[in-house]
């Protein structure tokens, strides 16, 4: 069982260059998230969707858009990525309801120069 | 808007010893409340949650949390530290009137010495 699994797990990118992060879980859940960590701010919510289709803001949604066209998968955007998105970034996903846990990938550190 | 606070960027404690890793949240609706923890390089694990009931939770690795609505925390605790333990502490809520959200706090590094 993989549970959730990103995909690059390094990349560095270029001022204005763009790429795609993946998420892909196997436990068949209705919720995914996309987070970032950065040192001293814990973990901010960028996008999150409840249900294939679906996509809402979080707190920091600007500078990505997001994906889920299918309901294992959750993309992630840069369309042009900024040394301000020098971040370390997570996926997590969850089953339906306000009482279940998240389960979080490994993450993807992303540098952009 | 729902929010975590996590006062203490860290905690250090001698290994043996009860450690208090603090939390407070605020939210409009019924809180639910998730303790993860996350080592060097990877991602978080989930250690307990409180949702309704008894205040005193229990939860993995012997970690347990203190709900208490009055002073709007939910505190981790542990009886006996290990040096095992250190690593970094997230507090998490989801407001039970804003639906799917799930707000983390910022972190506090748990620093256990032997």
């Amino acid at each position: 069982n993989a549970g959730v699994t990103q995909t690059p797990k390094f990349r560095v990118l270029k001022t204005g260059q763009s790429m795609t992060l993946l998420c892909a879980q196997d436990m068949n859940h209705e919720y995914m998230y996309w987070y970032r960590q950065d040192p001293g701010m814990g973990l901010r919510l960028i996008h999150y969707s409840v249900g294939e289709g679906t996509t809402a803001k979080g707190e920091v949604p600007d500078g990505y858009n997001v994906s889920r066209l299918k309901k294992q998968n959750f993309l992630l955007g840069l369309e042009s990525a900024a040394p301000s998105q020098t971040s370390v970034y997570f996926c997590a996903s969850s089953s339906l309801g306000v009482r279940t846990e998240a389960f979080f990938g490994q993450g993807t550190r992303l540098t952009v120069v | 808007a729902q929010s975590v606070a996590q006062p203490e960027d860290q905690v250090n404690v001698a290994e043996g010893n009860p450690l208090t890793v603090k939390c407070t949240y605020s939210v409009s609706g019924n809180p639910y409340l998730f303790w993860y923890v996350q080592y060097p390089n990877r991602g978080l694990q989930f250690l307990l949650k409180y949702i309704t009931g008894d205040n005193l939770v229990k939860g993995s690795y012997g970690f347990e949390a203190e709900f208490n609505k009055s002073q709007t925390s939910f505190h981790l605790k542990k009886p006996s530290a290990l040096v095992s333990d250190s690593a970094l502490y997230f507090c998490a809520v989801r407001d039970g009137n804003a639906g799917n959200m799930l707000t983390f706090g910022g972190g506090t590094r748990l620093m256990v010495k032997p």
